[in-house]
């Protein structure tokens, strides 16, 4: 069952530009884990944000969450071409298995 | 840093094949799963196993096995492969553990089944 929706499908910016990605979930968890996939190769992790958390940084990266809304967001910062990639949202609610959203497909444009 | 393999990148079998993908990780993790990605659905979990000879049924098994004869190696078995198994998958580990959450993937296989 799909846990996690991301929102937008796709997005295209331009380099410098800073990129938002959304993520929905429809159930409690216990942490939220944002990857990334290059184009046809396996999946990086990221991020990890605890349910306890509201907002976390990991370089360029800021993830924030509220559980109330039950939502998550992805900000790259001073996006880059390297960053093209597409991008996945990924809810663990019982510790021993991930549910992984649909994508967010980012373009950064040189 | 964690290495996980898989035994090819591009497979095309035919129907009614039967096929094994491989799937090795050599971080003694006691987790390990397989997905198959399709575009627009994202990661689906086929099976996943916690213990060496221990499997459980993700969300769509159907279709497919598993073998966990070794820590390291976890196979997925399509008993008689079908064109709608033409798919990415993915093979990823993960430690057990407070603390250990984010799970490891390999490069994937890109089966097709003509």
């Amino acid at each position: 069952s799909q846990q996690g929706e991301e929102d937008p499908q796709a997005l295209s910016i331009q380099e410098g530009e800073n990129a938002t990605m959304n993520c929905s979930y429809k159930t409690s968890i216990n942490n939220l884990q944002w990857y990334r996939q290059n184009s046809g190769r396996g999946l990086v992790h990221l991020i990890l944000i605890r349910s306890n958390e509201r907002e976390k940084h990991s370089g360029r990266l800021r993830v924030t969450l509220d559980t109330s809304k039950k939502s998550s967001s992805l900000l790259i910062t001073a996006s880059r071409a390297a960053d093209t990639a597409s991008y996945f949202c990924a809810t663990d609610s019982s510790a021993r298995q991930l549910t992984f959203g649909s994508g967010t497909q980012l373009t950064v444009l040189p | 840093d964690v290495k996980v393999t898989q035994s090819s990148r591009y497979l095309v079998k035919r129907t009614g094949e039967k096929v094994f993908l491989e799937c090795v990780q050599d971080m003694d993790h006691e987790n390990m799963f397989w997905y198959r990605q399709d575009p627009g659905l994202g990661l689906r979990l086929i099976y996943f196993s916690y213990d060496v000879k221990m499997k459980e049924k993700g969300d769509i098994p159907e279709g497919y096995s598993v073998s966990r004869e070794k820590k390291e190696r976890f196979s997925l078995i399509l008993e008689s492969a079908s064109t709608n198994q033409t798919s990415m998958y993915l093979c990823a580990s993960r430690a057990s553990g407070w603390g250990s959450y984010e799970q490891y993937f390999g490069p994937g296989t890109r089966l097709t089944v003509t």
